[in-house]
């Protein structure tokens, strides 16, 4: 099976834009997770999309939204963006057989940077 | 809020030597993960673990679940150059809904 799959890999914006950044999970995975990536905060959380539905949000603003189409596959969005923004953003998919996600497998990530 | 703290926070070993890197909790996770990351790659999972006290290897890997839930191990032995690279435990939020809480990471460096 092919792994995560995350586009584009590089991205510069400056800062105001908006930036959207697509994950298509392994085939057969209904469950997409996307987690920001800093060198300061680690590696923290943002939402997790099942069936088209988010299902756990982390503690993000509002700026910070995504979504999932019923392939599965998920796109995250960050409008008006900040210099802070600039990080790695990972996705990653899990099976969620029961419903329950639990083993994740992450994409390469997107490396994003503001100016 | 649930966060897990791992140590040591770095490594330099020689290559040949065992290691061994913990993570503890004062919260109850129900999986726990271990992931290992290049520069610039994403995680690639290790060994998930599911149940109390559960022992798991993968060829010079193994990982330990403990028995309150709120601890786990992983230990390399023999390392090569190529385990170089940053390891992160990470526990499953209680919801089970994709929230992966992750540890602070321990930088592994190998001496040829």
């Amino acid at each position: 099976k092919a792994g995560v799959t995350q586009t584009p890999r590089y991205l510069i914006k400056t800062r105001g834009q908006q930036v959207t950044l697509s994950c298509s999970p392994i085939s057969g995975h209904r469950s997409v997770s996307w987690y920001q990536q800093t060198p300061g905060q680690g590696l923290q959380f943002l939402f997790e999309y099942f069936s088209e539905t988010q299902r756990n949000k982390g503690n993000f603003p509002g700026r910070f939204s995504g979504r999932q189409f019923s392939n599965s596959r998920s796109e995250m969005n960050v409008s008006t963006l900040e210099l802070g923004d600039s990080a790695l953003y990972l996705c990653a998919s899990s099976s969620s057989t029961s419903g329950i996600t639990d083993t994740q497998y992450f994409g390469p990530g997107t490396r994003l940077t503001v100016l | 809020g649930q966060q897990l703290n791992q140590s040591p926070q770095s490594m330099f070993i020689q290559e040949g030597e065992d290691v061994s890197m913990n993570c503890t909790s004062s919260s109850i996770f129900n999986t726990w993960l271990w992931y290992k990351q290049d520069p610039g790659e994403g995680p690639v999972l290790l060994i998930a673990l599911y149940k109390a006290g559960e022992l798991t290897s993968n060829g010079r890997l193994t990982a330990q679940f403990g028995i309150t839930r709120k601890d786990s191990f992983l230990n390399i032995s023999a390392s090569i150059p190529s385990d170089v690279g940053i390891y992160f435990c990470a526990g499953l939020d209680s919801s089970n809904t994709g929230k992966l809480i992750f540890g602070q990471g321990t930088t592994l460096q190998v001496k040829p």
